[in-house]
Parts: C-alpha cells; sequence; structure tokens
C-alpha cells in the first residue's frame, strides 16, 4: 500500500514533442504528490507539486494531472527540450494530523529528448 | 545561498572498512533524511532526523549503519564494517519544519563503491 508505481522507465522524446510519465497509488491516505528531477551527478530537486483537492496544476512547460478515483497522476513536459534530458521520479505522502509523513518514491523515468 | 553539502563526494573502500558521509543541511532546515539510491531499488529513505532526533529509522538496512546529528549543522552515516552490497549513491536532504509538505533539498551525493 505505501508503493508508487511509475512507467516508462525510460523514454524518448523528438524536441518539441511531448513527454508524458505516469504514476499509480495504492494508500488513499497520501496527499501530496511532488516530481523530482535528478541530472546526472546531482540530486533530485522538486519540480512541481500538486494537492489531490484540485486536477491539474502547470508551471510552464511543466503539467501534473491527477485523477483521484483512479489514484494516478501524471507529469507532461510540453514542447521537450534536450535540457530536459534526466531522471523523473514521482513521490507521494501523507498528512499525519498536521506533519507530513515521509516520502515515497517511484523508480524513475530516464528521459532522453533527442534534438 | 548554499545548498545541502555532502562530503565525500566518491568514496572507494574495501569490503570490511568503516565509511563516514557526512552532510551539512541548509541552514534554518531543521529536519534531515538520508537516502540510498540503487537501480534496482531506486531510492530508499534510510532514516530521517527532526531537531537533531532520529525519528524514524526504520529504513537503515541492518546494524552496520548507523546514524548519528550531533548539532543541526552536521550529521554523518557511518558503516560498520562495510560490504559490496553497500555500493551505491547516498544523499542527504534537508526541509523545513513538516508542519506542512515542505520540499527536500537534496544534495549532490556521495558515490559510494565498497570493492
Amino acid at each position: 500500500q505505501q508503493q508508487v508505481k511509475q512507467s516508462p522507465q525510460s523514454l524518448i522524446v523528438q524536441k518539441g514533442g511531448i513527454s508524458i510519465i505516469n504514476c499509480a497509488y495504492e494508500n488513499t491516505a497520501f496527499d501530496y504528490f511532488p516530481w523530482y528531477q535528478q541530472f546526472p551527478g546531482k540530486g533530485p530537486a522538486l519540480l512541481i507539486a500538486i494537492r489531490p483537492d484540485v486536477s491539474e496544476k502547470k508551471e510552464g512547460r511543466f503539467t501534473i494531472s491527477f485523477n483521484k478515483s483512479a489514484k494516478q497522476f501524471s507529469l507532461h513536459i510540453m514542447d521537450s527540450q534536450p535540457g530536459d534530458s534526466a531522471t523523473y521520479f514521482c513521490a507521494a505522502s501523507r498528512d499525519y494530523g498536521g506533519s507530513q509523513g515521509n516520502l515515497i518514491f517511484g523508480k524513475g523515468t530516464k528521459l532522453s529528448v533527442k534534438p | 545561498d548554499a545548498g545541502v553539502i555532502q562530503s565525500p563526494r566518491h568514496e572507494v573502500t574495501e569490503m570490511g572498512q568503516e565509511v563516514t558521509l557526512r552532510c551539512k543541511p541548509i541552514s534554518g532546515h531543521n529536519s534531515l533524511f538520508w537516502y540510498r539510491q540503487t537501480m534496482m531499488r531506486g531510492l530508499e529513505l534510510l532514516i530521517y532526523f527532526n531537531n537533531n532526533v532520529p525519528i524514524d529509522d526504520s529504513g537503515m538496512p541492518e546494524d552496520r549503519f548507523s546514524a548519528k546529528m550531533p548539532n543541526a549543522s552536521f550529521s554523518t552515516l557511518k558503516i560498520q564494517p562495510s560490504e559490496p552490497r553497500d555500493s551505491a549513491v547516498y544523499f542527504c536532504a534537508s526541509s523545513l519544519p513538516r508542519d506542512t509538505h515542505q520540499p527536500q533539498h537534496f544534495g549532490d551525493g556521495t558515490r559510494l563503491s565498497i570493492l
């Protein structure tokens, strides 16, 4: 119940295309869903996050779509650029009565954007 | 603005040796996390501290692993004795108080190789 399942493992997209990464969870108590971006040799960095009270959040070219009934959420990268090539992790955590719980990470998706 | 600082960046040592990884969190952050990243298991939380106190160490693989946070600006993760299966990238992350969902800021990691 604590798992977050992420797909695909790897993704190749042409420059200008749309990259889509999907995640699914089981624990309905999760209430915070961030996406982290990791470049080689660096630590993960928060990209964008969403709460389940909204179905979509957009920041620039990055959009999270959230489907509470299906317990799924996805990251869309519009107009993908070679600089977006990185590994992307979805994650989830829950609120323990006012104190946030630990992040549970998906296994990651390695995105390559071809010029 | 200094981020999370980890040292060393790379460590190569022989099986059986003691390994000590170090972390300096971002000033003002009172939550600190140690993660291990491998291809097989992804990002796993080992332990986290709140106000220098270990709160949850359920992710520590076995007694060979120990972590300390003697003050708000320093933490160590020690492996003694080390084994080849401990080879991984170890990340330290810090965040603001956990009464709301705060982003975790990761260091660039220590790449550990046990021969």
